[in-house]
C-alpha cells in the first residue's frame, strides 16, 4: 500500500503559482498518482493522472521525479475560487489501495 | 457535476427509521462506488460494484445495504443508524474498476443527519 503524505494547509494569494507536493516513498512501479479537487460540501473533482515525468491540462501540470517517490501538482495564477482541499491518491489497476484519499491538503487563496 | 446524480440531497431521520440514497451515472460507465465522508475526516470508501458484482466491501456495519441493480444506478439502504452515521455520502462512478489508475467522477453527495 504506497500511503502519501500531503502538507496539511497552505496559503497564496491570487494570480500566484502554487505548488503542492505529495510524498508516496513506497511506490509501487504499476501505481498511477492521481490528484482531486474538493470544495466544502461536494463530491471530490478530478484534476491529473500521470505516471512519470511531466503532465499538463487546461487547469494543472504534475510533475513526476525519476525515482517517482513524489509529485508536485502545479496550479498557475490561482483564484479565490482554487480555495479547496487538494488529494493525492497513489494506486494500481490492480485493487482499491490507490482509493485511500487522506486527508489532504487545504489551499487557501487570499485576495 | 451532471454525469453523477445523487438523491436526496438532505436526508434526516431517527434511529429507527429505513430510507434509502439513490445514484445514478449517465456516463455509461461500469464501476460504481459508495463513499463516507464525516465532518473534518477524509473520504472512507465503504463499497465498490464493477459490472453489478460487489468486489470491495470495506468492513462496513450491516445496517448499511448497498444495491447495484445495473450499472447505471446504486442504491445505499439504511436502517437503525446510528448518530455517529450522520455523514455527507458520495457517489462515484469509472469507466472501469481498475482501482487507483481509474478516474472517478463523483456525485454531489447526500448530506445525512441521524437524530
Amino acid at each position: 500500500l504506497a500511503k502519501t503524505t500531503q502538507p496539511i494547509s497552505m496559503d497564496s494569494y491570487e494570480g500566484q503559482e502554487v505548488n503542492i507536493t505529495c510524498s508516496h516513498n513506497n511506490i509501487a512501479t504499476n501505481d498511477y498518482i492521481t490528484w482531486y479537487q474538493q470544495f466544502p460540501s461536494q463530491g471530490p473533482r478530478f484534476i491529473i493522472q500521470g505516471y512519470k515525468t511531466k503532465v499538463t491540462n487546461e487547469v494543472a501540470s504534475l510533475f513526476i521525479p525519476a525515482d517517482r517517490k513524489s509529485s508536485t501538482l502545479s496550479l498557475p495564477r490561482v483564484s479565490l475560487s482554487d480555495t479547496a482541499v487538494y488529494y493525492c491518491l497513489v494506486g494500481d489497476r490492480g485493487g482499491a489501495d490507490g482509493l485511500t484519499f487522506g486527508k489532504g491538503t487545504h489551499l487557501i487563496i487570499q485576495p | 457535476e451532471t454525469g453523477v446524480t445523487q438523491t436526496p440531497r438532505h436526508l434526516v431521520m431517527g434511529m429507527t427509521n429505513k430510507k434509502s440514497l439513490k445514484c445514478e451515472q449517465h456516463l455509461g460507465h461500469n464501476a460504481m462506488y459508495w463513499y463516507k465522508q464525516s465532518a473534518k475526516k477524509p473520504l472512507e470508501l465503504m463499497f465498490v460494484y464493477s459490472l453489478e458484482e460487489r468486489v470491495e466491501n470495506n468492513s462496513v456495519p450491516s445496517r448499511f445495504s448497498p444495491e447495484c441493480p445495473n450499472s447505471s444506478h446504486l442504491f445505499l439502504h439504511l436502517h437503525t443508524l446510528q448518530p455517529e452515521d450522520s455523514a455527507l455520502y458520495l457517489c462515484a462512478s469509472s469507466q472501469d474498476y481498475r482501482g487507483g489508475a481509474d478516474t472517478q467522477y463523483f456525485g454531489p453527495g447526500t448530506r445525512l443527519t441521524v437524530l
